[in-house]
């Protein structure tokens, strides 16, 4: 199963400000997706982020609100935009293996205050 | 729409029973079912992934079994230790989606292993 590490952890933030979550796995993938878990919820898929091309985004979530970069197989960021507390989530990173099987970083959990 | 359901909410066995955690699918047009474990504020553990055309999965104490026809799928958790305790989502990946990495979760059980 491949190793996937997100960065912050955690971070508080002001409203109006921007946050970018990184994601890094340690082999190349061709799929990763980005998913959200607001308090006391399931999760949701925001977007798949594309190697080479713009997001697929989910019915709900636009780019100017969550802009996704994938520069290469192993690498991901996911930006949070004009926060609003309403932001407060668990944001995690995904990828998926041959198998169909997804696994998925620890997550990074905002505070938007 | 798919629905995920998962039934109970909340667990709590003694060291040293089993578990036996459901769910339930309301469209069995699915490509795989996948159980995942989460501790509190933290990422999810994939735990086993069952293709369609399997009826079980094994991996240590954890079983998983999945009746397509009937929208069910049970995890049993075999001897629970208290190092069990952790929140468990079953997700499945519906055939009307095309997208590869799309999962339908349900919402969890919040289980508790007391020693």
């Amino acid at each position: 199963s491949a190793v996937i590490s997100q960065k912050p952890s955690r971070d508080i933030c002001q409203r109006g400000t921007s946050l970018t979550i990184q994601c890094q796995v340690d082999s190349q993938v061709t799929m990763m997706f980005w998913y959200r878990q607001q308090p006391g919820q399931s999760l949701t898929l925001i977007a798949t982020a594309n190697q080479g091309s713009e997001a697929t985004y989910e019915s709900g979530f636009v780019i100017d609100k969550f802009p996704i970069s994938r520069p290469n197989l192993t690498f991901s960021t996911l930006t949070v935009s004009n926060m609003s507390p309403e932001d407060s989530s668990i944001y995690l990173c995904s990828v998926r293996d041959n198998t169909g099987e997804l696994f998925f970083g620890e997550g990074s959990r905002l505070t938007v205050l | 729409k798919q629905e995920v359901t998962q039934i109970p909410a909340a667990l709590s066995v003694p060291e040293g029973e089993n578990l036996v955690l459901n769910c339930s699918f309301t469209d069995s047009a699915i490509y795989n079912l996948q159980w995942f474990r989460q501790d509190p504020g933290k990422g999810l553990t994939s735990l086993l992934l069952i293709q369609s055309s399997q009826r079980e999965q094994t991996s240590g104490r954890l079983n998983a079994s999945l009746d397509k026809s009937s929208g069910r799928s049970t995890l049993y958790i075999a001897a629970s230790q208290p190092g069990d305790s952790a929140t468990y989502l079953c997700a499945v990946r519906p055939m009307t989606t095309d997208s590869w990495g799309k999962l339908q979760f349900g919402a969890g059980t919040q289980v508790v292993v007391t020693p």
